[in-house]
């Protein structure tokens, strides 16, 4: 049961433009979530946060939208640049589960320059 | 400041062996939460220690344990490996005990199971 999806397994983006990662999830207790990159050979860093209380998030050229009635979350990067090709992951939690992080299966970004 | 390390990077096991992972956490954290990401599959949480204890477990086998030091350094013990058990293990830290904080990840240990 994946709780936390990340259907698009790859995202092709050309530097300037914006690049859209999306995410679904269907724990409805689901309160916090997060975005994090993944470099190849390193762990995953955290890029943005967002509490269940608020629809947007932003800290520079990173912007998490949460949509709660649909259940889906989305990470904007603009303008996109090379430097940021990695993993995206998105990852939630739940109370009385804190600790555990659900994470997606991860997408792919390639920024072409 | 340094970041969540990791030792080793990388381990080879047989099968029925134990493996020991270890990790530090960054410098003023208390919290310490490991993942398997096994090939194909996303991050799987496996256990969350805080101040030496046990907090939150997920759904693996008990063969699976682990420890938290006075320090706040952490160990991750597999025994009776088996092949499915080859995956990257990752460490993260966070400040704080209620497991809401931002997790910090460190570079992970690839451990084969032959």
């Amino acid at each position: 049961d994946q709780q936390v999806k990340q259907n698009s397994p790859s995202l092709s983006v050309q530097e300037g433009r914006i690049s859209i990662l999306n995410c679904d999830y269907t724990n409805s207790m689901f309160d916090y979530f997060l975005w994090y990159k993944k470099y190849p050979a390193e762990g995953p860093t955290f890029l943005i946060s967002i509490s269940s209380i608020k629809d947007k998030n932003e800290d520079g050229r990173f912007t998490v939208f949460l949509n709660k009635s649909a259940k889906h979350l989305s990470l904007h990067i603009v303008p996109s640049q090379p430097g940021d090709s990695a993993v995206y992951f998105c990852a939630a939690s739940a109370p009385l589960n804190y600790g555990k992080l659900t994470f997606g299966q991860g997408t792919i970004l390639t920024v072409h320059p | 400041e340094a970041g969540v390390t990791q030792s080793p990077t990388h381990l080879i096991k047989t099968r029925g062996q134990q493996a020991t992972l270890r990790c530090s956490p960054i410098s003023g954290h208390t919290s310490v939460y490991w993942y398997q990401q096994a090939l194909g599959l996303g991050l799987q949480f496996l256990l969350w220690y805080d101040e030496g204890e046990e907090r939150n477990r997920g759904n693996f086998p008990p063969r699976f344990s682990g420890r938290q030091f006075p320090n706040y350094s952490s160990e991750l013990n597999v025994n009776a490996l088996e092949l499915e058990d080859s995956a990257l293990y990752l460490c993260a830290s966070s400040l704080g005990d209620r497991g809401l904080e931002t997790q910090y990840f460190g570079p992970g240990t690839r451990l084969l199971v032959l």
